[in-house]
């Protein structure tokens, strides 16, 4: 059964930190895997997706990596601002459906 | 081009009272999902469906949960009757058939009293 985990559960850092979120998961035959953004009582915004034949994306200062085999990716934040205070969520698309990881809450104070 | 659009946003009812909630896909998106989030969790997958089928429904609690997608477009997802744990964000999302990125709507946050 895929497994999907998110260190650390909070991050609380100062404006203008790079930061570096981290996914994993147990099951390597992924199809694709989904960094999204969720802010308090929203929906969720997908930010970045990589393909299992991919290594990362980058989206402004957004950076994803995957490494299949070793079951990780990491969600490269750069130059954080307040606005990107939120809680973000790692998905693999396994067995036809997203897997979510419990997501990483973050807060960037000026 | 408009997102997944989602109704109500917000929802509160009695215990044993029964519920729905409403999801209008990205036009053309033919795979729509429903997803059940709990309070400091990841979404889990209620239903898939493509087109009108239900493809995955193994994770719907089929004693008071009822799904439906008639036409293949719009969806509604029903609960009766409502328990206390009930209570969560019920988020939908859809995809096109020719890729896997799923995009959501702002969910139904259901309280259950």
């Amino acid at each position: 059964k895929q497994e999907v985990t998110q260190i650390p559960a909070a991050l609380s850092v100062p404006e203008g930190e790079n930061l570096v979120l981290n996914c994993s998961f147990t099951d390597s035959a992924i199809y694709n895997l989904q960094w999204f953004r969720q802010d308090p009582g929203k929906g969720l915004t997908s930010l970045l997706l990589i393909q299992s034949s991919q290594r990362e994306q980058t989206s402004g200062r957004l950076n994803a990596s995957l490494d299949k085999s070793s079951g990780r990716s990491t969600l490269y934040i750069a130059a954080s601002q307040p606005g990107d205070s939120a809680t973000y969520l790692c998905a693999v698309y396994n067995t036809d459906k997203l897997i979510f990881g419990t997501g990483t809450r973050l807060q960037v104070f000026p | 081009e408009a997102g997944v659009v989602q109704s109500p946003r917000y929802k509160i009812i009695e215990k044993k009272q029964p519920v729905a909630f409403w999801c209008n896909p990205i036009s053309g998106h033919n795979t729509l999902y429903w997803y059940l989030q709990n309070l400091g969790q990841g979404p889990e997958l209620l239903i898939r469906y493509e087109n009108e089928e239900a493809v995955d429904d193994s994770q719907l609690p089929k004693d008071r949960f009822s799904a439906e997608r008639l036409k293949g477009v719009d969806s509604t997802l029903k609960i009766q009757p409502a328990e206390l744990g009930d209570s969560a964000v019920y988020l939908c999302a859809s995809s096109s058939y020719d890729s896997t990125e799923a995009f959501f709507g702002q969910g139904t946050r259901l309280t259950v009293v």
